[in-house]
């Protein structure tokens, strides 16, 4: 079984300043990792995965994130932030032996603020 | 621009009536799942279905839920009857052989 641990579940931050969401997971067997961003009264949207390959993975609104398997971490990252980044960020793991369901984290609520 | 969709977007009850959402997934997607997503809890699985066929449904109280796929573009989710604890937003997803799953906007459920 996966879990999933978001070590903060509220970050504040300055607009334009840069931010990372921490993620850790854990799996007896390789994984798929993702992240996904809810804004308020929304569904989740998918930011950006890891299936394989390259450790560092980049998404839509400009945010990236780093696969570190030593560490397993996840954490993503943007080098300046928007208002309209503020919203509910998740990060989800799933085995990678096939399409299984997505374990997610608490959630780390993330404030631009202005 | 394939999407999920979810019906209804929002629904009341009194406690002990049924209620049944709809998910028509993503075409061409082979996997459904289902989930909860409530204040205290989080994000939680109730059951998932892969092309169809019910392959877990551990997280579903038996007694009262149900999930169906009578077709490859139709999920259902039934509560029979509600109650109070039941109130959550309710999505469906549509997945990938490659991990992805794409969200729809959820079905908010309040029982009274």
């Amino acid at each position: 079984a996966q879990s999933v641990t978001q070590l903060d579940s509220q970050v504040p931050v300055f607009e334009e300043a840069p931010v990372e969401l921490r993620c850790n997971y854990s799996s007896s067997v390789s994984v798929y990792l993702f992240w996904y961003v809810q804004y308020p009264n929304q569904g989740l949207q998918l930011l950006l995965k890891y299936l394989s390959g390259s450790t560092l993975v980049k998404g839509i609104n400009g945010f990236e994130a780093e696969f570190n398997k030593s560490q397993t971490s996840f954490h993503l990252r943007k080098p300046s932030v928007h208002i309209s980044d503020t919203a509910e960020y998740f990060c989800a793991v799933t085995a990678s032996s096939g399409n299984t369901p997505l374990v997610f984290g608490k959630g780390t609520r993330l404030s631009v603020i202005a | 621009d394939a999407r999920v969709t979810q019906t209804p977007r929002h629904k009341v009850t009194e406690m002990g009536q049924e209620v049944t959402m709809r998910c028509q997934p993503i075409l061409g997607h082979n996997t459904v799942f289902w989930y909860r997503q409530t204040m205290m809890q989080g994000l939680e699985l109730l059951a998932y279905f892969r092309n169809r066929a019910p392959l877990d449904d551990s997280g579903m109280p038996k007694d009262r839920f149900s999930a169906e796929m009578p077709d490859a573009t139709l999920a259902t989710l039934k509560i029979q009857p509600s109650e109070p604890r039941d109130s959550a937003v309710y999505f469906c997803a549509s997945g990938t052989p490659q991990g992805e799953q794409y969200f729809g906007p959820g079905t908010r459920l309040t029982v009274t």
